[in-house]
């Protein structure tokens, strides 16, 4: 595609409940990041991927977390148990190989509500 | 340990130019980003500075003073449509660090 996709735009779940948020790179990205971004803040790191593989986790708050990439190309992230301050915007972004100056694109973001 | 600071928000009227600063400590620096972004919308991005000096383009420049720990994004001409917030983001040794940005408000 033409650039960053993220699917649903919006969820909306109950607590306990567990989640799934699908990210969609630009074809040809070997890295892929998920951020999570509350009201008035900055997006917060969360996890890279180079390739299949998770690079760099330690964004990722607690084991309720948990991301997959199985075939290099499109992300999953998933959240279990669900708890309230969850609730925020995740932005997946990705970029052509994660170097030095490799621009990050992000996609549209799913806004998720822990009611 | 890692930091960034700007201003939460500034305002500047239609046509005049606007300068947001940014100033940073990371664990290792590999360059500082700027993005923009609207609200309810992803970042999109502005600029890249990765040595000591002034880049410009079109109606943005962005600057970077390494030994200092500070940037700043200049927005020249400002239009309407500029109302955003502005972030800063620095890497260090591995990932991207964003600021929590500073949000612009245009006046006409």
């Amino acid at each position: 595609g033409a650039g960053v996709s993220q699917t649903p735009s919006n969820k909306v779940t109950e607590k306990g409940k567990y989640v799934e948020l699908r990210c969609d790179p630009i074809s040809g990205h070997t890295a892929l990041y998920w951020y999570r971004q509350s009201l008035g803040q900055g997006p917060e790191f969360l996890i890279y991927f180079q390739g299949t593989g998770a690079a760099d986790d330690s964004g990722l708050p607690n084991d309720r977390f948990f991301a997959v990439r199985p075939e290099g190309s499109v992300s999953t992230l998933k959240i279990q148990r669900t708890e309230r301050g969850d609730s925020a915007v995740y932005l997946c972004a990705s970029s052509l190989s994660g170097g030095v100056g490799d621009t990050q694109y992000f996609g549209p973001g799913t806004r998720l509500t822990v009611l | 340990g890692q930091n960034i600071d700007q201003p939460t928000e500034m305002t500047a009227t239609e046509g005049a130019i606007v300068q947001i600063n940014c100033t940073y400590q990371t664990s290792g620096f590999n360059g500082l980003f700027w993005y923009q972004q609207h609200a309810g919308e992803a970042p999109t991005f502005l600029s890249y500075n990765v040595l000591d000096g002034l880049e410009e383009k079109g109606r943005f420049s962005s600057f970077l003073s390494r030994s200092k720990g500070y940037s700043y994004l200049l927005l020249k001409e400002l239009q309407m449509k500029d109302s955003a917030s502005y972030l800063c983001a620095p890497k260090g040794d591995d990932k991207i660090i964003f600021g929590k940005g500073t949000r612009l408000h245009i006046l006409p």
